[in-house]
């Protein structure tokens, strides 16, 4: 159990376009679920935490209006990056919380974004 | 705030030899404590956890960790190196538990040899 996907795996775009890119927990509700960036060969930096029928909660630094979250039901949240340049390049990876009080996030098999 | 120290961005081990891989931690609350191991292109798997209770924990494939409070640290520990250990793995805090958010280490690239 505790399955979380990403869609799509990877994904190519081109400077000036925007992308969606989905995180679903396939068998349990998350009502809340966290997105991360990874840069090569570095840690994981939060950007924001997606929360089901409310507006996401963005860390400082992060362009809320360029980073799209939508945690429209308790399997599903997206990220849509707006208006892509090359410097969003990058490993986006989401985590979903596990229900009930629980400590515990389980994370999805990341996506990697590149802007041309 | 938290914080998560890694040392050593780069280990690399005999197979067969004992794995250490350092982590050291700042918070101002009692904190939640993590290692996840990520393969290249994936995300990242849960080794093992620390919330309360026994300060020795045990996790997959042969991991473990002591939680050492005087000493603000968090160490991964493997007896014996097997190639497929050889990953990325990140130290993560959070404070009032992983289900809120994790603040993660630089990470340590693992490296088996035979």
């Amino acid at each position: 159990g505790a399955v979380v996907s990403q869609h799509p795996s990877w994904v190519i775009c081109k400077s000036g376009t925007s992308v969606k890119i989905e995180c679903r927990s396939l068998d349990f509700q998350a009502t809340t679920m966290f997105w991360y960036r990874q840069f090569p060969k570095q840690s994981l930096m939060l950007m924001a935490t997606s929360n089901e029928g409310s507006k996401a909660t963005y860390e400082q630094g992060v362009e809320k209006d360029k980073f799209l979250i939508n945690h429209a039901s308790l399997t599903l949240s997206t990220l849509t990056v707006t208006s892509a340049h090359p410097e969003d390049s990058s490993f986006y990876i989401c985590s979903a919380r596990w229900p009930g009080g629980s400590y515990e996030q389980y994370f999805g098999p990341g996506t990697r974004l590149t802007v041309t | 705030a938290q914080s998560v120290t890694q040392l050593g961005s780069h280990v690399s081990v005999s197979e067969g030899a004992l794995v250490l891989l350092r982590c050291n931690y700042s918070s101002s609350v009692p904190p939640y404590l993590f290692w996840y191991v990520q393969y290249p292109n994936q995300g990242l798997q849960l080794l093992l956890k620390y919330t309360t209770g026994a300060t020795l924990v045990k996790g997959i494939n042969g991991f473990e960790a002591e939680f050492k409070k005087s000493e603000t640290s968090f160490h991964l520990t493997k007896p014996s190196a097997h190639m497929s250990d050889a990953a990325e793995y990140f130290c993560a805090v959070s404070a009032g538990g992983g289900g809120n958010k994790l603040t993660f280490g630089t990470g340590t690239q693992l490296k088996v040899e035979l």
